[in-house]
């Protein structure tokens, strides 16, 4: 199993600031993805943390709104830059496990609030 | 597109009642499904998954069957406990651990 921790746990922003949300991970892993629940809806997937390289991007999500960093096997960062009440959601950080199962583990998420 | 569409909650029951939440799929070719649960306070948990048509998957009494001739997997349990209440949600794999998500469902079990 992998534990997750993410920082902050929730925050309330004023609208044209940026936050960075942190996600440490208790073991090596060799995939991290960035997840967005808004309110009302399905999680999303926003990107793919690389280790040592740029992120990997969905459609509908662009680097210079969400930057992400993962200098490590254990650590990335998700940036929400100039936010909207739009970006109010629950940003969720998620691992592959180690073996075969391949299952994915999640942390408890960010809930960011915009005014 | 792949897409997931999950039973519109909240569902509400009493202990000791039987549970059904429906999860249907839009996908190309045969993804894997999973069903994730989410309890208060907590971040989501794996609770089961299949790989293929006809596959079952259960874990602490909840059961789904992967059938790709109505492109359901839907979530059972014969009789529930207070401790299940939580958001389940369903899901498919697009590929590489990437999951596509229903909305999630919230169900409260009563005593």
């Amino acid at each position: 199993s992998a534990v997750i921790s993410q920082k902050p746990s929730r925050d309330i922003c004023q609208r044209g600031t940026s936050l960075t949300i942190q996600c440490q991970v208790d073991s090596q892993v060799t995939m991290m993805f960035w997840y967005r629940q808004q309110p009302g809806q399905s999680l999303t997937l926003i990107a793919t943390a690389n280790q040592g390289s740029e992120a990997t991007y969905e459609s509908g999500f662009v680097i210079d709104k969400f930057p992400i960093s993962r200098p490590n096997l254990t650590f990335s960062t998700l940036t929400v830059s100039n936010m909207s009440p739009e970006d109010s959601s629950i940003y969720l950080c998620s691992v592959k496990g180690q073996g075969s199962t391949g299952e994915l583990f999640f942390g408890e998420g960010s809930r960011l609030t915009v005014l | 597109g792949n897409s997931v569409t999950q039973m519109e909650g909240p569902v509400t029951l009493s202990e000791e009642a039987f549970l059904t939440i429906n999860c249907t799929y839009t996908a190309t070719g045969y993804p894997s499904l999973f069903w994730y649960v989410q309890y208060p306070g907590e971040g989501l948990q794996l609770l089961l998954k299949a790989t293929k048509a006809d596959d079952k998957g259960s874990n602490k009494g909840f059961e789904a069957t992967y059938r790709k001739e109505t492109t359901s997997f839907h979530l059972e349990k014969g009789s529930v406990q207070v401790s299940d209440s939580a958001v389940y949600f369903c899901a498919l794999e697009r590929s590489n651990y990437k999951l596509t998500f229903g909305k999630g469902t919230l169900l409260t079990v009563n005593p």
